[in-house]
Order: structure tokens, then sequence, then C-alpha cells
């Protein structure tokens, strides 16, 4: 199946700070590829749709200033937590889709602000 | 938009046994059926998936079938080893590819 790498796997920060996940492609080209959150023992939910070359589609309720979403090429989208703060902790998972409609996820990160 | 729903929560079943988990969806245009595995710490992985058009389909010791008419779907492990102990998701996608998960079934094989 197709790959998708995501990095880093784990990152630790300071309240107030930002951070950047990287989601990327690594054996197709994604024109399309989605966020998700993952609070612990629940299920995936859907944060926003990554275009390449457009704007991102947030779902409803995701803040787009506070989660800021970049697909500047075919192979990577970027997820930015802005000012991070303890309740962004949580789980981050990235998926692409190289044809048709199966996504691929990535291993995820497990981001906690202390 | 579309509601998947997933049951058991949780099972726990002897090595060697079944496992059966079944996943019902609202939106009569979903059209594809996928199933995950997560293990824990790692995404997700697609382990099988149906298509609207297809009522099982079977990948070794796995199988998926599905109900159009009754909206339902389910997964079926056979000869079950503590490796397929997991969280699996159930999801469904309409034509927008919008992938709307179920709410986990936690999978515990007994050796």
């Amino acid at each position: 199946g197709a790959v998708v790498s995501q990095h880093p796997s784990r990152v630790i920060c300071k309240s107030g700070t930002s951070v950047k996940i990287e989601c990327r492609s690594l054996d197709f080209q994604a024109t399309t590829m989605f966020w998700y959150r993952q609070f612990p023992k629940q299920s995936l939910m859907l944060m926003a749709t990554s275009n390449e070359g457009s704007k991102a589609t947030y779902e409803q309720g995701v803040e787009k200033d506070k989660f800021l979403i970049n697909h500047a090429s075919l192979t990577l989208s970027t997820l930015t937590v802005t000012s991070a703060h303890p309740e962004d902790s949580s789980f981050y998972i990235c998926s692409a889709i190289p044809d048709g409609s199966i996504q691929y996820f990535g291993a995820g990160t497990r981001l906690s602000v202390l | 938009g579309e509601n998947v729903e997933q049951h058991p929560s949780t099972l726990s079943v002897q090595e060697g046994d079944s496992a059966v988990i079944k996943c019902t969806y609202s939106d009569s245009a979903s059209n594809y059926f996928p199933w995950y595995k997560q293990e824990l710490g790692k995404g997700p992985q697609l382990i099988i998936d149906i298509r609207s058009n297809v009522g099982e389909k079977k990948d070794q010791r796995i199988a998926v079938t599905l109900n159009k008419t009754a909206k339902h779907f389910s997964l079926h492990i056979t000869e079950t080893q503590p490796e397929d102990s997991a969280v699996y998701f159930c999801a469904a996608i309409t034509g927008a590819n919008n992938l709307f998960f179920g709410t986990g079934t936690r999978l515990t094989v007994i050796p």
C-alpha cells in the first residue's frame, strides 16, 4: 500500500509556543490530505481537508487561526498548532489518498503541551 | 451527514476463536466501507474494504460483509491470534471522499 510519513512522532512543548507537524506522501502525489485529531480511547475526528495550492477546508468547530494548514506541494502538508495550550494535547494523524477513495494514514504525532 | 455506529466497544475472545464487529451507517449514498486496525500509539492501518456493489469480500482470515438494504456491514476475523489485539474502526465514505469513522472496538485475544 501507499506510504504516508508523519513527523515528528512525538513532541512536547511549553504552553504558548507553536508546533509544526509534517505529513508526506512518500510514493505518490496527493492533491488532498486530511488532518484528524484523536483523544484517548476515542475515534478519529476530522479537523480539516488540506488541498494542494488552495486553502484548507475546516470542519465545524475547528479554529482555522489556531490550526494552520499549508499544502504547498503534492507530497507535503503541514499542520501548525499555534500558541499551544494543554487542552491541545492530543494525537494528531494525517492521511492521504493516492487514488480513488482509499485513505492511507500516517503513524500519528502525539502532542503534549506542558 | 453520515452517522456510523459500531458495536461492541470491547470484545475479548480466546485465541483461535472468531471475532465479529458490526457497524451501521445512515447515509444511503455511502459507497465505500473500509476497516482499519489501530495499534497503540500508531496510525490506523487499512486491513480490508468493500464497495457498495459487493456483498462480501475475504482476505485470508479476515472477511467483510455488506447489507446495503439494512445499511450495515460487519468484520469477521477467524482463527484469532494475539497479534490481532488492537482497536478496529469501521468507516463509511460518501462521494465527497469524507471518511466517517465508527467509535471503535477494542479487541483482546486471550492466549
